[in-house]
């Protein structure tokens, strides 16, 4: 165990659809990072925050924002779902703005149909 | 980003020593190398990282070659639990974010 929970476990919508994924990070954990996985592409980083702030973005779509809180949990928004949105989410925390070590959680399977 | 290649899998027998290599003929002086590993249904979890010298923990010992144009990851008694894709993973420590940039990585089986 992680330490890094994230809900829901499993998610079942269609397209066209808006979800909101949740991740809380590890006590004390400043940053939490979001990172897509998918059959096609492979584990892909999205974006990054660091107290509150956004500090990197990867490949993520216009579709999907993310914010965090100042409790420090983490949300994933994705709007006008398509079929090909279908992937693993993973989020990661770690104690600083740049660290060695990464925390995954245990993601959440979103299936779009 | 400077590049990584590993072999797609790997076949290791129970209770035997693993090398995994990683080749990063790209590397920058500031990338420093990283390994995490993904068991079956979970979440990648770190397993070790270095910059120039050898380094060993619980888990597992990184072997890095002098010019740093590659390294392994030794796993010094495999066991059925270690069977997972191996990532190795370039971290620029220059970049403004930590982000980890995950490639293929190595699905290693290991045998009873």
């Amino acid at each position: 165990d992680s330490g890094v929970t994230q809900t829901p476990k499993h998610l079942i919508t269609a397209t066209g659809q808006r979800v909101t994924l949740r991740c809380s990070p590890r006590s004390g954990d400043l940053s939490v990072y979001w990172y897509q996985q998918s059959l096609d592409q492979g584990l892909q980083f999205l974006i990054q925050y660091y107290n509150g702030e956004e500090r990197a973005k990867g490949n993520i779509l216009e579709r999907f924002s993310a914010q965090q809180f100042p409790d420090l949990h983490s949300e994933l928004n994705l709007s006008s779902l398509e079929l090909g949105d279908s992937a693993l989410y993973f989020c990661a925390s770690s104690v600083a703005l740049v660290d060695n070590e990464q925390f995954f959680g245990p993601g959440t399977r979103l299936t779009v149909l | 980003d400077a590049k990584t290649t590993q072999p797609n899998s790997m076949e290791s027998n129970e209770e035997e020593p693993v090398h995994l290599p990683c080749n990063h003929s790209t590397i920058s002086g500031t990338d420093y190398i990283h390994w995490y590993r993904q068991l079956p249904s979970q979440g990648p979890e770190y397993v070790i990282h270095g910059l120039t010298s050898n380094v060993n923990n619980r888990m597992a010992s990184l072997a890095i070659a002098e010019d740093r144009k590659s390294s392994t990851l030794i796993l010094h008694r495999a066991t059925l639990r270690d069977a997972a894709v191996y990532y190795c993973i370039l971290r620029d420590v220059q970049n403004a974010g930590n982000m980890l940039t995950f490639g293929g990585g190595t699905r290693l089986m290991v045998k009873p």
